[in-house]
């Protein structure tokens, strides 16, 4: 059973303009959300995380918003740059562990 | 410089001959955990551990064994690897089980024959 859902496989997008992730979560009680890059060959690395009480975090081009009646969170990438392309893991923390989604590949188009 | 190593980085291995994947971590981080990495799966939680000598099974932990001897080292055994365990292993730690940023390890890519 997946409780975290990414059901974007892939996902294009011109450089310079907004990217959009998508990330959606059926458990309730998960208590912080995170998003995390992965580049070939690497280990994925921390980007955002958003705790369960707010509905919006910042940082620099990165922000993730979280609606918790709809149980969905997203990651804006503004704007769009070459070294943003990599495979986006949505992640939720709660219950001890930290569960991903099956990851967004993001190609930024020149 | 702040790391979590693993090795090794790539690994091929017959059925059935036990092998261990090194975790190690220089952060004085409390917790550790296992991941691994499958096509359209995502990344999956096989063990983690909370502190010395505290471990507890992730989401698929059959086929694993881990240990946490001591706080820097998570090492992950596989007594009797069979194919469906080829994969990408990440091992990833952070400060406390409820710290939102975990650091992963480069990856261990394992293919069982």
């Amino acid at each position: 059973d997946q409780q975290v859902k990414q059901n974007s496989p892939s996902l294009s997008v011109q450089e310079g303009r907004i990217s959009i992730l998508n990330c959606d979560y059926t458990n309730s009680m998960f208590d912080y959300f995170l998003w995390y890059k992965k580049y070939p060959a690497e280990g994925p690395t921390f980007l955002i995380s958003i705790s369960s009480i707010k509905d919006k975090n910042e940082d620099g081009r990165f922000t993730v918003f979280l609606n918790k009646s709809a149980k969905h969170l997203s990651l804006h990438i503004v704007p769009s740059q070459p070294g943003d392309s990599a495979v986006y893991f949505c992640g939720a923390f709660g219950n001890e562990k930290l569960t991903f989604g099956t990851g967004t590949r993001l190609t930024i188009i020149p | 410089e702040a790391q979590v190593t693993q090795n090794p980085r790539y690994l091929i291995t017959v059925t059935g001959k036990k092998l261990t994947v090194t975790c190690s971590q220089n952060m004085n981080h409390e917790y550790m955990s296992w991941y691994r990495q499958d096509p359209g799966l995502g990344l999956r939680q096989i063990y983690y551990s909370m502190n010395v000598e505290v471990t507890d099974k992730g989401d698929v932990p059959e086929g694993y064994k881990v240990s946490r001897k001591e706080k820097r080292n998570f090492p992950l055994i596989l007594e009797s690897p069979s194919p469906n365990q080829t994969s990408l292993y990440f091992c990833a730690s952070s400060f406390s089980w409820g710290a939102t940023e975990a650091f992963f390890g480069q990856g261990t890519r394992l293919t069982v024959v």
